[in-house]
């Protein structure tokens, strides 16, 4: 069974500190994406990668950081966490190219994260 | 650029009842369309897919048909169950961008 996870279900941190956001794929998927999820926005794209080493910026990078040194785990970086950054974090990956399926998307239970 | 537009929740409908959650989009040529469903405490999962015109997806009793002249991709359900209560988001994938792109999500509640 595919399966997406992240590192916390819930997490309370205060203004201005770092917080890592881990997710783990055990599908081998080259793509992972992290979106935020909020109330009448849907889900917004932050960051996303193609392969090891590689990311691209999304709809709403700023503030935001990844780093991809693993096929497997994708991580989101709050270099300096504000209250406007309280949200759900989901984590997604996906096939990549052959037969269409790179746009079928995983998603892990997502993190609830509040900023104090 | 390419959106997608759903009709704000949340619906509220009695088991069995029939369902109908609208979905438009706006895009430059015909981007494959997709239903994803959010359970309570979950993660999104796919839960049908239109990569044409006129193609119909379903799965689970939901079906959604890919109309173009309406550019419209509706979700739909004959029978709906309590264990059918969550959020529904209708998307698109957009190929310039490698994106999914997800409208505002919408809420279903169904009571027994």
């Amino acid at each position: 069974d595919v399966k997406v996870t992240q590192s916390s279900r819930y997490l309370v941190k205060r203004t201005g500190e770092k917080v890592f956001l881990e997710c783990v794929q055990d599908m081998d998927h080259e793509n992972m994406f992290w979106y935020r999820q909020d109330p009448g926005l849907g889900l917004r794209l932050i960051y996303f990668s193609y392969d090891v080493k590689m990311k691209e910026k999304g709809d709403i990078p700023e503030g935001y950081s990844v780093s991809r040194e693993k096929k497997e785990r994708f991580s989101l970086i709050l270099e300096s966490a504000s209250t406007n950054q309280t949200s759900m974090y989901l984590c997604a990956s996906s096939p990549h190219g052959a037969g269409g399926h790179h746009y079928e998307q995983y998603f892990g239970p997502g993190t609830r994260l509040t900023v104090t | 650029g390419n959106s997608v537009t759903q009709m704000e929740g949340p619906v509220t409908l009695s088991e069995e009842a029939f369902l109908t959650i609208n979905c438009t989009y706006t895009a430059t040529g015909y981007p494959s369309l997709f239903w994803y469903v959010q359970y309570p405490g979950e993660g999104l999962q796919l839960l049908l897919k239109a990569t044409k015109a006129d193609d119909k997806g379903s799965n689970k009793g939901f079906e959604a048909t890919y109309r173009k002249e309406t550019t419209s991709f509706h979700l739909e359900k004959g029978s709906v169950q309590v264990s059918d209560s969550a959020v529904y988001f209708c998307a698109l994938w957009e190929d310039s961008s490698y994106k999914l792109i997800f409208g505002s999500g919408t809420r279903l509640l169904v009571r027994p």
